[in-house]
């Protein structure tokens, strides 16, 4: 089965850049999806097709994929971008794939 | 607007069943992919099970043999018929629907709390 490793945390200063990876393989070969959940919330979608931002989604979020690892960049970290992030890819052998999600803390 | 209303979740025993219901509105789910994904205490997102346009229906290997999606599309209505039920089932379930080829989940429920205990 195709697996998606993500870091369990991260933490960034309000203003800085956070960036978040996803690991797996060959992952630069699928399309990488993420996802923002803040507690008690539904998961929003953020990024779609590796880099595409859904409407509504601010510009400070972008995202990369290429070779094992796809990243999840967010520009000028706000109080408010405080949350669980998940990547996700559809694979043939395993369907829908999330990765373990990682918490994004602002300090 | 897009609204998708799950309903049917509660406490039940170990061995039990339960059916959810997830009701759409701005969006016909004979049209759509339609996917449940949980989230169980503590840990990160799971996917359930998701029924193709054409029907075909689709499980994650940990609720197969247990759980069954079907639609009614009169109703416009998505069901996720769970048995067999194990405390590991424990979770905010959520309906959603799933984009494309590769199945990017754009519009997501509310969530519905099954609890598995004695």
């Amino acid at each position: 089965s195709y697996v998606l490793t993500q870091s369990p945390s991260v933490s960034v200063a309000p203003g800085k850049t956070a960036r978040i990876t996803c690991g797996g393989h060959i992952i630069g070969s699928k399309s990488v999806h993420w996802y923002q959940q803040k507690a008690g919330q539904a998961p929003v979608l953020v990024i779609h097709y590796d880099t595409d931002r859904p409407s509504g989604i601010p510009e400070r979020f972008s995202g990369s994929n290429s070779g094992n690892m796809a990243t999840l960049t967010i520009d000028r970290v706000e109080a408010g971008d405080e949350a669980d992030y998940y990547c996700q890819v559809w694979d043939s052998s395993s369907d829908v794939v999330f990765g373990g999600g990682t918490k994004l803390t602002v300090l | 607007e897009v609204q998708l209303v799950e309903s049917g979740g509660g406490l039940i025993q170990p061995g039990g069943s339960l059916r959810l219901s997830c009701a759409a509105s701005g969006l016909t789910v004979s049209t759509n992919q339609m996917i449940w994904v949980r989230h169980a205490p503590g840990k990160g997102l799971e996917w359930v099970s998701l029924i193709s346009i054409p029907g075909t229906t689709y499980y994650a290997d940990s609720v197969k043999g247990r759980f069954t999606i079907s639609r009614d599309n009169s109703k416009n209505t998505v069901f996720l018929q769970m048995s067999a039920l194990r405390a590991e089932d424990t979770a905010v379930y959520y309906c959603a629907r799933a984009f494309g080829g590769s199945y990017y989940i754009d519009y997501w429920g509310q969530g519905n709390m099954v609890t598995v205990s004695p």
